[in-house]
């Protein structure tokens, strides 16, 4: 069966760490990857997509995933986190032709210290 | 553009009774997909309607069910309700079929008592 985990649940870092959350999927054929954030009281939003094509994609607010297809990972990065990045993070896959059928991860809650 | 709106945002509802939630995609989206989101279970797809038909549809029993008119906007509805369905409703829109980026809304909350 299709499936996306995340490697963490919860991280706490401090004002301008680095920042990388895991997420592995599972599925064998053509895949699309996304990484969405839920801020506190907030609806998801979308912070980057990969469909195709370079593998490093960046996204809003200083974000950027790898794809890397030999691992089936999509890791979401960030150099230095801010207070305001606090919030849960969703990994989701969906096969290449099922766009509206996203698989989400457990989602990570970052927190940050300022 | 308008986001895509879900109504009602909240509601509570007893065993046994049934729920009817109301999903408004961005204009000119056609895709429509639900989602239930618990603390246990996570984001979890119920189904995706394209064109007024259910292109996809999740592990979800009978008693979940779904429709898109002409205009794409969607309802979805819960019969029987149980305890576990107490849940964050998504409802998120697409402008295609296929390979998408989905916009979701705010979510309907429904509580089952």
């Amino acid at each position: 069966a299709q499936s996306v985990s995340q490697h963490n649940h919860h991280v706490i870092l401090s004002e301008a760490a680095s920042l990388e959350l895991g997420c592995n999927y599972s599925y064998g054929g053509t895949v699309n990857l996304f990484w969405y954030v839920q801020y506190p009281g907030q609806h998801l939003q979308l912070l980057l997509k990969y469909f195709s094509g370079d593998p490093l994609v960046k996204g809003i607010k200083g974000f950027e995933a790898e794809f890397i297809k030999s691992k089936f990972s999509f890791n979401l990065r960030k150099p230095s986190v801010q207070w305001s990045d606090t919030a849960e993070y969703f990994c989701a896959a969906s096969p290449g032709n099922q766009g509206g059928k996203l698989i989400f991860g457990q989602g990570t809650e970052l927190s940050v210290k300022p | 553009k308008a986001g895509v709106t879900q109504t009602p945002r909240y509601l509570i509802k007893t065993r046994g009774q049934q729920v009817t939630l109301s999903c408004s995609p961005i204009s000119g989206h056609r895709s429509v997909s639900w989602y239930q989101q618990t603390p246990g279970q996570g984001l979890q797809f119920l189904f995706e309607y394209f064109s007024e038909t259910q292109r996809n549809k999740g592990n979800f029993p009978g008693r979940f069910s779904g429709r898109q008119f002409s205009n794409s906007r969607s309802e979805m509805n819960v019969s029987t309700l149980e305890l576990g369905d107490s849940a964050l409703y998504l409802c998120a829109s697409g402008e295609v079929l296929g390979a998408n980026v989905l916009t979701f809304g705010a979510g309907s909350r429904l509580t089952v008592l």
